[in-house]
């Protein structure tokens, strides 16, 4: 199983971005996926969920992106994808992409909000 | 919201000590409860899923207990590779809350 993030940078305040996650070696289709985040030198914080569209492919975001960030999926590509707008230098960090059981990670991508 | 808490925040240990860490969660949480080992640079690995089952592949030094509010993750004997940040995690109400970790390093 292979969880790989993909489209982090530097981005300004104010601007967008989209992250993906590719999976491979599992029936994404069946898992529910997150996104957490690790700010530089700080603990792990999850962001957002998405179940499987078996389950009705619901989401859940956490306080702090709620109305800014967008969870979604493609089955027929394997990937999960996390639209992140009207960014914040707060929203600095490791993003990391896995199966909402915790048991598989991607190695992150890099996301810097900065002037 | 529920909130984790963990203590100690760090620790300093020796090898082949026994090392205890407590999670402790703000309302009920039954056994929805994860243990993360990470190290720096790295992703986190899941140790210990429904706050006793330890996962596969896991040593059997690692170990959880608890249910409710109060949860405990001991390592028997600490071994060289075991310093890193440990983090418990719910997912009781979906929200999948983390503890702000506890940092094992060298004594």
């Amino acid at each position: 199983v292979q969880l790989v993030e993909s489209g982090g940078g530097l981005v300004q305040p104010g601007r967008s971005l989209r992250l993906s996650c590719t999976a491979s070696g599992l029936a994404f289709g069946d898992y529910a996926m997150s996104w957490f985040r690790q700010a530089p030198g700080k603990g792990l914080e999850w962001i957002s969920f998405i179940r499987s569209n078996n389950y009705g492919g619901t989401t859940g975001y956490a306080a702090s992106v709620e109305g800014r960030f967008t969870i979604s999926r493609d089955d027929s590509k394997s990937i999960a994808y996390l639209q992140m707008n009207s960014l914040k230098t707060e929203d600095t960090a490791m993003y990391y992409c896995g199966d909402s059981s915790g048991f598989y990670w991607g190695q992150g991508t890099m996301v810097t909000v900065s002037s | 919201d529920i909130q984790m808490t963990q203590s100690p925040s760090s620790l300093s240990a020796s090898v082949g000590d026994r090392v205890t860490i407590t999670c402790r969660a703000s309302q009920d949480i039954t056994y929805y409860l994860n243990w993360y080992q990470q190290k720096p640079g790295k992703a986190p690995n899941l140790l210990i899923y429904h706050a006793s089952k330890l996962e596969t592949g896991v040593p059997s030094r690692f170990s959880g207990s608890g249910s409710g509010t109060d949860f405990t993750f001991t390592i028997s004997s600490l071994q060289p590779e075991d310093f890193a940040t440990y983090y418990c995690q719910e997912y009781h109400d979906l929200l999948f809350t983390f503890g702000p970790g506890t940092k094992v390093d060298f004594k």
